[in-house]
């Protein structure tokens, strides 16, 4: 049974990277034509694709994010990885990692990251 | 960007009754439509994709319909545990998601 686990810092000090991590286990991150992707919600609000990686290596971001995002895989560790950077209040969030084929089909159960001060 | 639309906000239903959920893209999404329930605390659930295709596991309560910008989802007979918030997803063009129906108890 395939699973995606995100891990990384819940406080984010404003202006810095947020870094977050998804492992995969129970299936292989590489070498399938699936995308790995992040999707935040803020809370008390709805969703927000962030962007992702394929299988291919292209990776392909949200516009109104684009300037800001980075998403790479390491497929030896079975993981993919966002970085956020030049964060603002505005980026706190519930963050998810989630395997997409056309849609999203197994989720992680998200991890809340604060930026403040 | 396609703005996706629903409609109600909050849908107040009791249990057995049918739940009618609808979702309007800004421009023709085709049948690149998911939608997704998700309860308090926990990741989306996938639902149904292709505007009508159930997800495994699924249960046939749930369908859904529409193609272009009109879509709709449909649950036939409330039980318990499908009290939660629902989102249309497209996929069209990028991806975007509907701001949510909150499916409550009446």
């Amino acid at each position: 049974q395939l699973q995606l686990q995100e891990s990384g810092p819940g406080l984010v000090k404003p202006s810095e990277t947020l870094s977050l991590t998804c492992t995969v286990s129970g299936a292989s991150i590489s070498g399938s034509s699936y995308c790995w992707d992040w999707i935040r919600q803020p809370p008390g609000k709805g969703l927000e694709w962030i962007g992702s990686v394929c299988y291919s290596g292209s990776t392909y971001y949200n516009p109104s994010l684009k300037t800001r995002v980075t998403i790479s895989v390491d497929t030896s560790k079975k993981q993919f990885s966002l970085n956020l950077s030049s964060v603002t209040a505005a980026d706190t969030a519930v963050y998810f990692c989630a395997r997409r084929g056309e849609v999203f089909d197994y989720w992680g159960q998200g991890t809340l990251v604060t930026v403040s001060s | 960007e396609i703005v996706m639309t629903q409609s109600p906000a909050t849908l107040s239903v009791s249990p057995g009754e049918r739940a009618t959920l609808s979702c309007r893209a800004s421009q023709s999404v085709s049948t690149n439509l998911a939608w997704y329930q998700q309860k308090p605390g926990q990741a989306p659930r996938l639902l149904i994709y292709g505007a009508s295709t159930r997800a495994t596991g699924i249960p046939a309560r749930f369908s859904g319909s529409g193609s272009g910008t009109e879509f709709t989802l449909t649950i036939s007979s409330l039980q318990s545990e499908d009290f939660a918030v629902y989102y249309c997803h497209q996929y069209n063009n990028w991806r975007t998601f509907g701001q949510g129906t909150k499916v409550e108890i009446k």
